[in-house]
């Protein structure tokens, strides 16, 4: 069965730090670009970071530049996403997200379940 | 970056009614456009990408059209399990954007 499941999830102060991880499995992990899409409570969905098949390529939202770090561990099939200098902003559902197509212009076809981050003090 | 603007927010339908819901992009997107269905606590799920092309088990009466600037997503005959929020996605320009989605709610 293809499957992304995240973890790393939790309550976190204000300028705190957390890492995120999702484990891939059912599928070559290392043929896709994988993304980080979030959902604060009650809102809607918001594209965070992409990450290329060799890990060459990444991009970020402008709101998360320099704070965030997406990575991954094809050996693992895992990716990662280092959260530092967190914000109440940043409190929301995190999935991580697989491309439909190798390329890097394509849609999501299979998602996490998602993992929720709370910044509070 | 690239708005992506739906409408309604939200539809009230019944059972076996057709829906169309609107999204328009602030710049040409192409035809690089993805639709979402999302319920509840749930992950979202891809019913079509490309605009138009219709993802593998997803059931025929849903259907995606438009190029360019203005899309559309329709449903031809609501089914009970249609009832939840629908989210537009465009992915010609970084950074990926979605629209704000629309409730198909109960009427």
């Amino acid at each position: 069965e293809v499957q992304l499941v995240e973890s790393g999830g939790g309550l976190v102060q204000p300028g705190g730090s957390l890492r995120l991880s999702c484990a891939a499995s059912g599928f070559t992990f290392r043929s896709y670009w994988m993304s980080w899409v979030r959902q604060a409570p009650g809102k809607g969905l918001e594209w965070v970071a992409n990450i290329k098949q060799d890990g060459s390529d990444k991009y970020y939202v402008d709101s998360v530049k320099g704070r965030f770090t997406i990575s991954r561990d094809n050996a693992k099939n895992s990716l990662y996403l280092q959260m530092n200098s967190l914000r109440a902003e940043d409190t929301a559902v995190y999935f991580c997200a697989r491309n439909r197509e190798i390329t890097y212009q394509s849609a999501f076809d299979i998602w996490g379940q998602g993992t929720m981050v709370t910044v509070s003090s | 970056d690239i708005q992506m603007t739906q409408s309604p927010s939200t539809l009230s339908a019944s059972v076996g009614d057709r829906v169309t819901i609107t999204c328009r992009a602030s710049q040409s997107i192409s035809s690089w456009l993805a639709w979402y269905q999302q319920k509840p606590g749930k992950a979202p799920k891809l019913l079509i990408y490309k605009a138009s092309s219709l993802e593998s088990g997803v059931p025929s009466r849903v259907s995606g059209s438009g190029s360019g600037t203005e899309f559309t997503l329709t449903i031809s005959s609501l089914q009970p399990d249609d009832f939840a929020t629908y989210y537009c996605q465009q992915y010609d320009s970084y950074p990926w954007t979605f629209g704000q989605g629309t409730k198909v709610e109960i009427k």
